[in-house]
Order: structure tokens, then C-alpha cells, then sequence
């Protein structure tokens, strides 16, 4: 079993609609949570973070359930420019500290007009 | 403020011949990283640091090589090319510290062929 898991898609859904993407994770010690979007051919930039209250940036909301261990994201209002691949991300441990994030293979959003 | 710099952006290798992937970051972070990724496979992490001189081995290290003489460099250096090489490399940076709450800033990346 992978430790992140994500529905590859493509979610294919046109301008203005809400699309909603989740993610499972194995290790229910897991500390730290973020999304992540990579565009075509470019490297992965940070979305936001994903905090146990739950996290808002605009359209863009970020859930955590712990007990079932999956975290989500919902994007309102879709536009065409959200259109890209999003990664789960999460890191396991904190022991050691160090900073080291398990990456999802990633779901594909694709906005039309 | 440049962030991440990984050079070169392409390369094409044959199978045996070595290189050196290089990476640097100007913002001071302590920790460094190397992943590559797959289709359908997500990025899985090669190498990382913690700091000058601490290195250590992720996921996948075999037929890979890092140092770290300084805090702003980060090569990693194929031995020996192998098709299954072929990837597309990213280098990473964070803060370190017993607190994990961040997140990576990433290099544009390297996209290696090995033929």
C-alpha cells in the first residue's frame, strides 16, 4: 500500500463549477499536511497547508480528518488557470526533525470553458 | 532572490557515462533534497540534508551521490547512467527544525535521458 494515495483523474469540469479532491494516507502518526499543484512540465509549488481546523485561501479550502486519515481539498469557482495537477502531500514523523514529505502521485484537474 | 537554481534544465546521457546534477539555493535554508519523479509515481526522494557536511539516503539512493561542503550547494552526481535512470529531477529546500510545518520550495528542474 502506497502511503499517500490519490485518484489520479483527470476530473475534467467546466468553468465555475466546485471540484473535490481527496487524498488517503497510511501512517496514522503523520504530522504535517500540505497541497501542493504542479503545472505541466514545471516543478511543484505549495498550495497551502492543511492544519486539523481546517484552512481557507480564497476558493480554495483544505480539510484534515484524522481519525479516517484523509485530508481534502475543494475548489469553488473553478477557472480555467486551476487547471493543473495537485499533490497530496504529508510528512510522516517528527522524529529526527527533519523535514522529510511523502508525495501522491498526484490528481489531474482539467477546467473548460 | 533566485531560490532554487538547478542547472542544467536537459540532458541527454548514454548508459555508463557520470554527471553531475547541480543545485543551489540562496535563502539560507538548512535542509536539501533531491527526489526525482515518474510518471504515475509521484516524486520519491533520492538524498537529503540537514545541513553542511550531514547527508543521507531516501527512498530510492542507489546509483546516486550527494555532498553537502556548503549550505547554499547540493549536487547530486550519477555514477553510472542507467536507462532507468531516465527522470526528472527536482532539488528542494526548507527551514529545518523540530517544528515540520513547512514546505519544500523546489528547483525547475532537470529532466535526465539516459539512452
Amino acid at each position: 500500500r502506497k502511503e499517500v494515495e490519490q485518484d489520479p483523474g483527470p476530473f475534467n469540469v467546466p468553468e465555475g463549477a466546485t471540484v473535490a479532491f481527496n487524498c488517503t494516507y497510511s501512517n496514522s502518526a503523520s504530522q504535517s499536511f500540505f497541497w501542493y499543484r504542479q503545472d505541466c512540465r514545471k516543478e511543484p509549488k505549495l498550495l497551502m497547508s492543511v492544519y486539523s481546523s481546517g484552512n481557507e485561501d480564497g476558493r480554495f479550502t483544505a480539510q484534515l480528518n484524522r481519525a479516517s486519515q484523509y485530508i481534502s481539498l475543494l475548489i469553488r469557482d473553478s477557472k480555467l488557470s486551476d487547471s493543473a495537477t495537485y499533490l497530496c502531500v504529508v510528512n510522516p514523523l517528527l522524529s529526527g526533525g527533519y523535514n522529510k514529505l511523502i508525495f501522491g502521485a498526484g490528481t489531474r484537474l482539467a477546467v473548460h470553458p | 532572490n533566485a531560490g532554487v537554481t538547478q542547472t542544467p534544465k536537459f540532458q541527454v546521457l548514454k548508459t555508463g557515462q557520470s554527471m553531475t546534477l547541480q543545485c543551489a539555493q540562496d535563502m539560507n535554508h538548512e535542509y536539501m533534497s533531491w527526489y526525482r519523479q515518474d510518471p504515475g509515481m509521484g516524486l520519491r526522494l533520492i538524498h537529503y540534508s540537514v545541513g553542511a557536511g550531514i547527508t543521507d539516503q531516501g527512498e530510492v539512493p542507489n546509483g546516486y551521490n550527494v555532498s553537502r561542503s556548503t549550505t547554499e550547494d547540493f549536487p547530486l552526481r550519477l555514477l553510472s547512467a542507467a536507462p532507468s535512470q531516465t527522470s526528472v529531477y527536482f532539488c528542494a529546500s526548507s527551514y529545518y527544525s523540530g517544528e515540520s510545518n513547512y514546505g519544500y520550495t523546489f528547483g525547475s528542474g532537470t529532466r535526465l535521458t539516459v539512452v
